[in-house]
């Protein structure tokens, strides 16, 4: 079985300042990872992904994630923010076993960002 | 736009009655998952079907079923509908070898009253 945990439920942070959304996992087989975005009243938009390979990955938005395989993390950073990126954040893993499987979503974690 | 279609976008109804929520995916894609947001239970996977097959089931309740047809929409149907039921419905849809890259339309949001 597989759990996510977002360690943050609300992080208020001012425009143009650095973010790190934070993102622990639990799986007992190799697993995909991703970020998902919400914004308010919309559907889930993919922001980065990370299927193999290098282990910082680059996604759209400006937003970087890094993997961290010892320490089963795969936290979610921005150098610097914007209003506009005002949103729900939610991590989500789905197992390689099993591709085009679900998806096992975290909490989610809400960035306000003011101006 | 994800391109995946949902209708209709906001649903209104009473404890007891049945619904029937609809997903269009993107062209070609054939997967289609269903998934329910709410407040106490966060996004939680319900089921994914794969060209008309069911392909994996999560935390769908016996009221709940779901069917993709043969243009490979799909229809999710609630029945018995509780209060707790309420709840923001997303389908999703993916392509083969897209590695699970899941597409997300806009929703369904059900109110039970």
């Amino acid at each position: 079985a597989q759990s996510v945990t977002q360690l943050d439920s609300q992080v208020p942070v001012f425009e143009e300042a650095p973010v790190e959304l934070r993102c622990n996992y639990s799986s007992s087989v190799s697993v995909y990872l991703f970020w998902y975005v919400q914004y308010p009243n919309q559907g889930l938009q993919l922001l980065l992904k990370y299927l193999s390979g290098s282990t910082l990955v680059k996604g759209i938005n400006g937003f970087e994630a890094e993997f961290n395989k010892s320490q089963t993390s795969f936290h979610l950073r921005k150098p610097s923010v914007h209003i506009s990126d005002t949103a729900e954040y939610f991590c989500a893993v789905s197992p390689i076993y099993n591709q085009g499987g679900k998806l096992i979503f975290g909490q989610g974690t809400e960035l306000s960002v003011k101006p | 736009d994800s391109g995946v279609t949902q209708t209709p976008k906001h649903l209104i109804t009473a404890t007891g009655q049945r619904v029937t929520l609809r997903c269009s995916p993107r062209s070609g894609d054939l997967s289609v998952y269903w998934y329910q947001q709410s407040l106490d239970q966060g996004l939680q996977f319900l089921i994914q079907y794969y060209n008309g097959e069911e392909r994996a089931k999560g935390n769908i309740l016996e009221r709940f079923s779901a069917q993709q047809f043969p243009d490979l929409h799909s229809e999710l149907n609630l029945s018995s509908l509780e209060l707790g039921d309420s709840a923001l419905y997303f389908c999703a849809s993916s392509g083969r070898g897209s590695y699970n890259e899941q597409f997300f339309g806009p929703g369904t949001r059900l109110t039970v009253l």
